[in-house]
């Protein structure tokens, strides 16, 4: 099946910017879901489509998309950022309807 | 407020069946697909598959086609995921979560708890 890849691990100083990349032939045509989750906590969606954050999900949180990598962007990261995120999208290897999860990237806030 | 509440921790031996629950409430159970994930202890989520409620449409990973079924009661609003036979690879949180199928962007607003399963003999 169609692989989403993401970076296991990033870091980032509090108050700084960090992005969290996601890359996978589907995202040339689809756009990316992402996700955080905190340990032990259910995910949690922070960002989907071309420009859509869901109420109650800080404005420091930002998407972009470019060929096949689809990107979230914390501006001025929080302590309470710190969590594992996942993008989500169409699976392109034939089973069109069906969806992947990139395989996770932790984030640490230093 | 749009609630999906799963049923509770199972402890099973292999071979034997299961079935677990999604509960959706505060919204119109059949206007929004249901989807699966799986998470097994300490790695990353896994998409499992969906089922549109409006008419039970289901589709399924590769990974997990055969393996698992999922259905729904749109009576109750209430989704399922089912197994026949478990094994012990199937020890696992499993989330369930509210899908909204936009074409090129598709997305899930609103999770379960998760439910967690363990397969020991």
């Amino acid at each position: 099946s169609s692989e989403l890849t993401q970076d296991p691990a990033v870091s980032v100083a509090l108050g700084q910017t960090v992005r969290i990349t996601c890359q996978g032939d589907s995202l040339r045509s689809s756009y990316a879901s992402w996700y955080q989750q905190k340990p032990g906590q259910a995910p949690v969606l922070v960002f989907y489509g071309q420009n859509n954050r869901p109420s109650g999900i800080p404005d420091r949180f930002s998407a972009s998309n470019s060929g096949n990598t689809a990107s979230l962007t914390i501006t001025g990261a929080q302590a309470e950022d710190e969590a594992d995120y996942y993008c989500n999208s169409r699976d392109s290897s034939g089973y069109h309807l069906n969806r992947v999860f990139g395989g996770g990237t932790k984030l640490t806030v230093l | 407020e749009v609630q999906l509440v799963q049923s509770g921790a199972e402890v099973k031996k292999p071979g034997e069946s299961l079935r677990i629950s999604c509960k959706g409430s505060g919204y119109s159970f059949t206007t929004y697909w249901i989807s699966w994930a799986r998470q097994k202890p300490g790695k990353g989520l896994e998409w499992m598959g969906r089922i549109d409620p409006s008419d039970s449409y289901t589709n399924y990973s590769p990974s997990f086609q055969g393996h698992i079924s999922i259905s729904d009661d749109k009576s109750i609003g209430t989704a399922y995921l089912q197994w026949s036979s478990l094994q012990a690879s199937d020890t696992a949180i499993y989330y369930c979560a509210r899908h909204t199928p936009k074409g090129d962007h598709d997305y899930d607003d609103y999770w379960g708890q998760g439910t967690l399963v363990i397969v020991s003999s």
